[in-house]
């Protein structure tokens, strides 16, 4: 059994470059969650898809990012132009249809901004 | 804004002791309130989901209870390990889900 996979582990870039990362989730998955942890909180819900339809989206999510799910199955998280406060873990999650079930997250991406 | 709360927000056990931690959310428009252990450098595990207000769910030695009137949950560990050692974080909602800061749970050897 495959879990939720996140690429990469650990992404080091300079302040003002663009940065993507990638989540598989498990997959008879059909939801799909993207949630930013900071230092000392607790993640924050930033966008879900539902298949390729994106049906959420938290003002914590600036223009500068954005997020897709193209053919219903991995999705892509993308920062432009990124700032230091974009520093960061970013977690990936995916459940089904039942949402008395868990949400099944990855290890994560690790973000830091020089 | 939801506002889920969790204490104490560390703890310091010795092996062996048991112990228990409390999670707070609103207790309107409640779906459902999920527990999670989340080890450094690993994924969160999900433990509980709980729905039903007077839900009592148990996994090993860990058993959580539940009061959706008045917005609480309460997680036990029954005669602590070391590999209990964890962050245990608590979430309100259906999809989109709200965190507590969790509780940094130390056992002592």
């Amino acid at each position: 059994d495959t879990g939720v996979s996140q690429n990469p582990r650990h992404k080091i870039t300079k302040r003002g470059q663009n940065v993507t990362f990638r989540c598989d989730p498990i997959s008879e998955h059909n939801r799909l969650y993207w949630y930013r942890q900071t230092l000392g909180q607790g993640p924050e819900f930033l966008t879900y898809f539902q298949n390729e339809a994106q049906l959420e989206k938290s003002r914590l999510l600036s223009d500068r990012f954005s997020a897709e799910r193209p053919k219903g199955s991995f999705s892509t998280l993308e920062i432009q132009r990124t700032e230091q406060g974009d520093s960061a873990m970013y977690l990936c999650a995916s459940s089904g249809n039942n949402l008395n079930q868990p949400q099944h997250f990855g290890d994560g991406t690790r973000l830091s901004i020089l | 804004i939801l506002n889920v709360e969790q204490s104490p927000q560390s703890l310091h056990v010795q092996e062996g002791d048991s112990t228990n931690f409390t999670c707070s959310f609103p207790s309107s428009n409640f779906y459902a309130l999920h527990w999670y252990r989340w080890e450094t450098a690993k994924s969160p595990e999900a433990l509980f989901v709980m729905t039903l207000n007077g839900d009592e769910k148990k996994k090993g030695r860990i058993s959580a209870t539940l009061n959706t009137k008045e917005g609480y949950s309460y997680l036990y560990i029954k005669g602590s390990q070391p590999e209990d050692s964890a962050t245990y974080l608590c979430a309100f909602g259906n999809e989109k889900l709200t965190f507590g800061t969790g509780t940094r749970l130390t056992i002592i050897p």
